[in-house]
């Protein structure tokens, strides 16, 4: 069965103070690996794609790391308006449906 | 371009109430599914459709019902709301093109907040 943990459940950061968000995962053939940001009240928000291990990718003050057992978010010198839950998503090939397997999310919090 | 729009955005049932919650994309988006989103839950996938005509249940697919009769619409229906059916729900489209930067990504609507009595 494809399991996705995030951790940790909440983090609350200062602004200015970098972090690390963990996706470990469990999936047979991964096909992807899929971050989003989700804001409250509001659907969750494509960030990154990932798609095999050792790739990177960044954006503004986010970059996306990926081995074979876990993802990292790396949040470097964070704003308060990065505060969201980040989800991660796993997909895996084959299989019913359309494959993936969301993680429970990190909530973030940067305060001013 | 309003991407996913779900309506509508809060409803209160009783307990045996029916209800349609509606979503409609206008990307062209072939794949189209209905997830539910619980305090301390990861998304669930509810319902999917890979295009008009053709649905298929995912992991939490009961008491729930669903049809595709256009590539833009995917309605979810209740046919008897239960307290257990409290949740937020969300419906998400993505590209059936693959190979490409965007491929597999979902774009969600908004939501829409459900509480059963």
């Amino acid at each position: 069965e494809d399991q996705v943990t995030q951790s940790p459940e909440a983090l609350r950061l200062q602004e200015g103070e970098s972090s690390s968000l963990n996706c470990s995962y469990t999936v047979s053939g991964l096909r992807g690996l899929f971050w989003y940001r989700q804001d409250p009240g509001k659907g969750p928000e494509f960030l990154f794609t990932l798609y095999s291990a050792g790739e990177e990718k960044e954006k503004e003050r986010l970059k996306a790391t990926l081995t074979k057992k876990e993802s990292f978010l790396h949040i470097t010198a964070p704003k308060p308006e990065d505060s969201a839950t980040y989800l991660c998503a796993v997909l895996r090939s084959g299989g019913g449906a359309d494959g993936l397997t969301f993680g429970k999310g990190t909530h973030l919090i940067i305060q001013p | 371009n309003a991407g996913v729009t779900q309506t509508p955005k809060f409803q209160v049932l009783k307990t045996g109430q029916s209800m349609t919650l509606q979503c409609a994309q206008d990307m062209n988006h072939e794949y189209m599914s209905w997830y539910r989103q619980d305090p301390g839950m990861g998304l669930r996938l509810i319902h999917y459709s890979v295009g008009a005509g053709i649905t298929d249940q995912g992991e939490v697919p009961n008491g729930y019902n669903v049809s595709r009769s256009t590539t833009e619409d995917f309605p979810l229906r209740l046919l008897s709301a239960a307290p257990s059916q409290t949740s937020v729900y969300f419906c998400a489209s993505r590209s059936p093109r693959t190979g490409f930067n965007g491929a597999n990504v979902l774009t969600f609507g908004a939501g829409s907040r459900l509480t059963v009595l």
